[in-house]
Parts: C-alpha cells; structure tokens; sequence
C-alpha cells in the first residue's frame, strides 16, 4: 500500500490564484482530513470527511473546500490564496468511527506572495 | 476553549538516557489521547495512545501516563536513540466533536550522541 500520497510537494501562487491540494489513500479508510501546519503551531484541522459524500468543518474552515466523491480522494480547493494560506497542508485519514489512529501523508507546503 | 499544550517547547538529552516530554490538556471530557512523532520534512506519525479509563500504556520503548486530576499527560521514551530526535505532539479527542483531534503545538526532542 502506497499509504497517503499528496500532490504537489511544493507550490507557490500568487495572491488570488486558486489551485487544489490532492490527497488519496489506498487504504479503504472512511475518515479523512486535512490540517495545516503553522510554525510553533500544532496541526489545525481544516475540514474532514466521515465517507464518500460527507463532509464537515474543522477549526480552520474560511477560505477551503473539500469534497469526497470517492473513497480515495479529499481535495483541498483554496478558492483565492491569500498570504496568511502559507502553511504546511497535510492530509490524514482513518479506518472510521471506533479507530482513532490516523496515518498521515507527506504533506504540501505552500507559499501564497 | 478547548487547548492542548506542552510545557517546555525543547528538550535535549544524551543518546541512552530516558526522555520525557509533558503534555496539559484543559477539556476535561476527553476521552483518548494520541503521541505523535514528526520527523523533520514529514508527517506526524501514530506512536501511541491512551484512553480516559487507563492510567498507564506502555509499548515499544516508549510509556504514556495519563493524570486526570491535573489533566497532565506524558511520554516516556526509554534509551533514547538519534532516531528519536523529531518534534513530539500531544492530541486529544473529546467525547464530543465528532472526529475533531486537538493537537499541541509540539516539543522538539534532540539526541546528543
């Protein structure tokens, strides 16, 4: 298993560009979420996704989308980056409701200028 | 609100000797808690957790106590190794929230060999 894979690495955009943040899993877990990462910061959650069709608020919703069409795929759409959107993204999924251990993938760190 | 903290943001020891990294957490209706460990340009991953009814966990080389009373948690890491040099996170899950994981914002653990 590939585990969680994210695309891209890295990325810089311009302000007011929009672009989105890939993240799959070969894992068949139902859960999944997306957090960023600031620095002297703990990961804050963004939105996540309890299965296909379902999604939900985290902490850090404003300027974000996601949808789960499948059970693979969370993207992560950022609508106009803004500079304060600079951060670490990293995506994380889980097997469903009872298991709480989430594997995360490598993360996409991204600078909006 | 709710919020997760550490107290000391660095810590250094010498390869071979026991390591402990403190954790407060203030949501006293928390049920389960998780360390992660992150690894320089990686996501966190999974070393272990604990839930509400336990005191202690222990796994490999590495030990959790909870204290509910003072609302403290810590991980013990035995023989710490280079290896273990990365930033330690703290994460709670309330019973209420749904899948909303709070994480700290990390204690960076370094291994002088």
């Amino acid at each position: 298993n590939a585990g969680v894979t994210q695309t891209p690495k890295f990325q810089v955009l311009k302000t007011g560009q929009s672009m989105t943040l890939q993240c799959a899993q070969d894992m068949n877990h139902e859960y999944m979420s997306w957090y960023r990462q600031d620095p002297g910061m703990g990961l804050r959650l963004i939105h996540y996704s309890v299965g296909a069709g379902i999604t939900d608020q985290g902490e850090v919703p404003n300027g974000y989308n996601v949808s789960r069409s499948t059970t693979e795929d969370f993207p992560l759409r950022l609508l106009s980056a803004a500079p304060s959107q600079t951060s670490v993204y990293f995506c994380a999924s889980s097997k469903g409701l009872a298991v709480y251990e989430q594997y995360f993938g490598p993360g996409t760190r991204l600078t909006v200028t | 609100g709710e919020s997760v903290g550490l107290h000391l943001p660095t810590l250094s020891v010498q390869e071979g000797d026991n390591s402990i990294i403190n954790c407060a957490y203030s949501n006293s209706a928390s049920d389960y808690f998780i360390w992660y460990k992150q690894e320089s340009g990686k996501g966190p991953q999974f070393i272990i957790d604990i839930r509400s009814n336990m005191d202690k966990r222990q796994g490999q080389r590495v030990t959790v106590l909870l204290n509910k009373t003072v609302k403290h948690l810590s991980l013990q890491i035995a023989a710490t190794q280079p290896g273990d040099s990365a930033v330690y996170f703290c994460a709670e899950k309330g019973n209420t929230g749904g899948f909303k994981t709070i994480f700290g914002a990390g204690t960076r653990l370094f291994v002088k060999a």
